[in-house]
């Protein structure tokens, strides 16, 4: 499974948009993106996937770079409940592939009243 | 709430002991992942258990084994105790087609003395 790169942390302004990058340069072409977070003393939660076209869900918006090599998580409208983890993953799907999910560090979003 | 549970949520143990984590997955979910998190890292991926057998394992020791029962709830037992045991140990179900998201319980959290 290919790489990713997070920055460690960032801030938000409660009720403004919130935008998490991602760089998986590395990317095979049968590999999906996923992210998922953590908030404290909980497992992590899934958020959404998408392979190359932009994707959006009740949650999150991803939008994925043409090349693939980048992609970008956006909360429209952060919530201080939206302070957590949040984990950039890139995994292939298929009956080989087992479940195996290989977390980073991770960015830390702290979301500021 | 994902409907995935682990028990206990806390233990304390000594080193050498030996300990069993239990995991009940989510309904309709026929795989079970294990990881490890220590603190301030992301989740490590132990092994996946599909249908009652390993299906992948992560770079764990023997002493790390699982079990997956018919009603697809799960075990971790870890034999031999190490102080660097000590972390919150986490459970995720998923249904392997297509997407496998995979749903966290909140985890167990062990610390060995």
């Amino acid at each position: 499974d290919a790489k990713t790169t997070q920055p460690p942390s960032m801030d938000c302004a409660e009720g403004r948009a919130a935008n998490l990058p991602c760089n998986h340069s590395t990317i095979s072409g049968n590999e999906y993106v996923y992210w998922y977070r953590q908030i404290h003393s909980q497992g992590p939660q899934y958020i959404i996937h998408g392979l190359k076209n932009n994707e959006t869900n009740e949650m999150a918006s991803l939008i994925i770079t043409e090349d693939r090599k980048s992609s970008t998580l956006i909360l429209p409208h952060a919530t201080l409940r939206d302070t957590a983890v949040y984990y950039c993953i890139v995994r292939a799907h298929g009956s080989g592939n087992t479940g195996k999910l290989i977390f980073g560090q991770g960015t830390t979003l702290q979301v500021k009243p | 709430e994902t409907g995935v549970t682990q028990s206990p949520t806390h233990l304390i143990k000594t080193r050498g002991q030996q300990v069993t984590l239990r995991c009940s997955s989510q309904s309709g979910h026929n795989t079970v992942s294990w990881y490890q998190q220590a603190l301030g890292q992301g989740p490590q991926f132990i092994f996946q258990y599909y249908r009652e057998e390993e299906n992948g394992r992560g770079n764990f020791p023997p002493r790390f084994s699982g079990l997956q029962f018919p009603n697809y709830s799960s075990e971790l037992n870890v034999n031999a105790l190490e102080l660097d045991d000590s972390a919150l140990y986490l459970c995720a179900s998923s249904y392997p087609a297509g997407a496998d998201i995979q749903y966290f319980g909140a985890g167990t959290r062990l610390s060995v003395l």
